[in-house]
């Protein structure tokens, strides 16, 4: 199995600032790499497929990179609806896998 | 537009099966891929399996043993059987359509909104 890691766990920041999370596979994944936001009490919401095609409707400040192992998620300008934890997902192979998240808070 | 709805038991016994079935309106479950995700309390995200309209499926492999979806294309929804529950299923599940462009098999890019699942005698 393709396991999945980020960093940091959790980060506090204020509006306005640049934000950057790091997810990183146990193996080659290509650009197999997914990334939702998850507000509390709310079903994920995907952000960017295929490690930088931003989703319909997500706004421009989201922007993702990365191929192979490592995978970079970036807000330009955290705005006050940002705050929530954030997942990738790998779907290089027939069986997906999460990484454990990474919480965005003040 | 595409919406899916969880439904099923709330509470279930230890020992076990738990039964839930996404209704999927606005789309056909003909077209795409659709997929089980769960979130223990305060947890993260697990992916629990996958399936496609003609019933080809795959299975988290730490849950294999235990679990079943299937899919009815004449109710336009698809299923998830968990036998042998613990409290160790207790979670949110959650429904969701699968991605695919021409680049490949993507994320879920519409979800349920989740339904409890409490295991408990």
């Amino acid at each position: 199995d393709i396991q999945m890691t980020q960093s940091p766990s959790s980060l506090s920041a204020s509006v306005g600032d640049r934000v950057t999370i790091t997810c990183r596979a146990s193996q080659s994944i290509s650009t197999y790499l997914n990334w939702y936001q998850q507000q509390p009490g709310k079903a994920p919401k995907l952000l960017m497929y295929a490690a930088s095609s931003l989703q319909s409707g997500v706004p421009s400040r989201f922007s993702g990179s990365g191929s192979g192992t490592d995978f970079t998620l970036t807000i330009s300008s955290l705005q006050p609806e940002d705050f929530a934890t954030y997942y990738c997902q790998q779907s290089s192979t027939i069986t997906f896998t999460f990484g454990p998240g990474t919480k965005v808070d003040v | 537009q595409v919406q899916l709805q969880e439904s099923g038991p709330g509470l279930v016994k230890p020992s076990e099966t738990l039964s839930l079935t996404c209704s999927v309106s606005g789309d056909s479950v003909s077209s795409y891929y659709w997929s089980w995700i769960r979130q223990t309390p305060g947890k993260g995200l697990e992916w629990i399996g996958n399936i496609n309209y003609s019933g080809n499926s795959n299975y988290n492999p730490s849950l294999k043993s235990r679990i079943t979806i299937s899919v009815d294309t004449s109710k336009n929804q698809f299923s998830l059987r968990l036998s042998s529950v613990t409290a160790a299923d207790t979670a949110v599940y959650y429904c969701a359509r699968i991605m695919i462009t021409f680049g490949g098999v993507h994320g879920m890019d519409v979800w349920g909104q989740g339904t409890t699942v409490t295991v408990s005698s």
